[in-house]
């Protein structure tokens, strides 16, 4: 089955600074590769999205990156603030009869040091 | 938009009772929801898809009998934790599935919301 392996497990850069997460996946018919943000005691907020017709996706400071390849997609996040500190997910969506389901990488946990 | 919405949102219940989680679509209709199990510091585990009108789908290992869903309205899925016993405390998240289309160059869209979370504590 699908499986979606994501490092740094915990990462922290100084506010400013850039972040980047990485992740890979197994499955060749993945096509959807989601990426959510989650909050402690929160559910996970989805904060970008990139599907397999397209290379890279940016949305102000967030931008992703998918090399489908090589199975891999990255999250990069610039000018990094405070309240960006949160543990992140990637996902990576496996076929259903009816629509998908998604496969959840490990977290990172980011740290944003003022 | 694609607000999903979970009640309650913390529930403490005594060993053997059995708990309802309701998880619901605010402004869109969803043919498919998911529910997922969250242990502290971890990951995501999805427990079953839920179809609307039919059974839901349970992954491996996952007691069908102990986690009974039920998705009547394309707005609405509620999950029963069964004779519930301390091992089951846990954070259970919901996401509903949104379908639409959004053009040649993109198709189906199949993006998932998840509602806020539900925390279960059983003594």
């Amino acid at each position: 089955g699908e499986n979606v392996e994501q490092h740094p497990s915990t990462l922290s850069v100084q506010e400013g600074d850039s972040a980047v997460i990485k992740c890979t996946y197994s499955d060749s018919a993945s096509n959807y590769f989601p990426w959510y943000k989650q909050e402690l005691g929160k559910g996970p907020q989805l904060i970008i999205d990139i599907r397999s017709n397209v290379g890279e996706k940016k949305d102000q400071r967030i931008a992703v990156t998918l090399n489908k390849t090589a199975k891999h997609f990255s999250l990069h996040i610039t000018e990094t603030q405070p309240e960006d500190s949160a543990v992140y997910f990637c996902a990576a969506s496996i076929p259903l009869l009816y629509g998908n389901k998604l496969v959840f990488g490990a977290g990172t946990i980011l740290r944003v040091k003022s | 938009g694609a607000v999903v919405s979970q009640h309650p949102s913390r529930v403490i219940c005594k060993s053997g009772t059995s708990v309802k989680i309701e998880c619901r679509s605010l402004d869109f209709q969803a043919t498919t929801m998911f529910w997922y199990r969250q242990f502290p510091k971890q990951s995501l585990m999805l427990m079953a898809t839920s179809n609307e009108g039919s059974k839901a789908t349970y992954e491996q290992g996952v007691e069908k009998d102990k986690f009974l869903i039920n998705h009547a309205s394309l707005t609405l899925s509620t999950l029963t934790v069964t004779s519930a016993h301390p091992e089951d405390s846990s954070f259970y998240i919901c996401s509903a599935r949104d379908r639409g289309w959004i053009g040649l160059a993109g198709g189906i869209t199949d993006t998932q919301y998840f509602g806020p979370g539900t925390r279960l504590t059983v003594l």
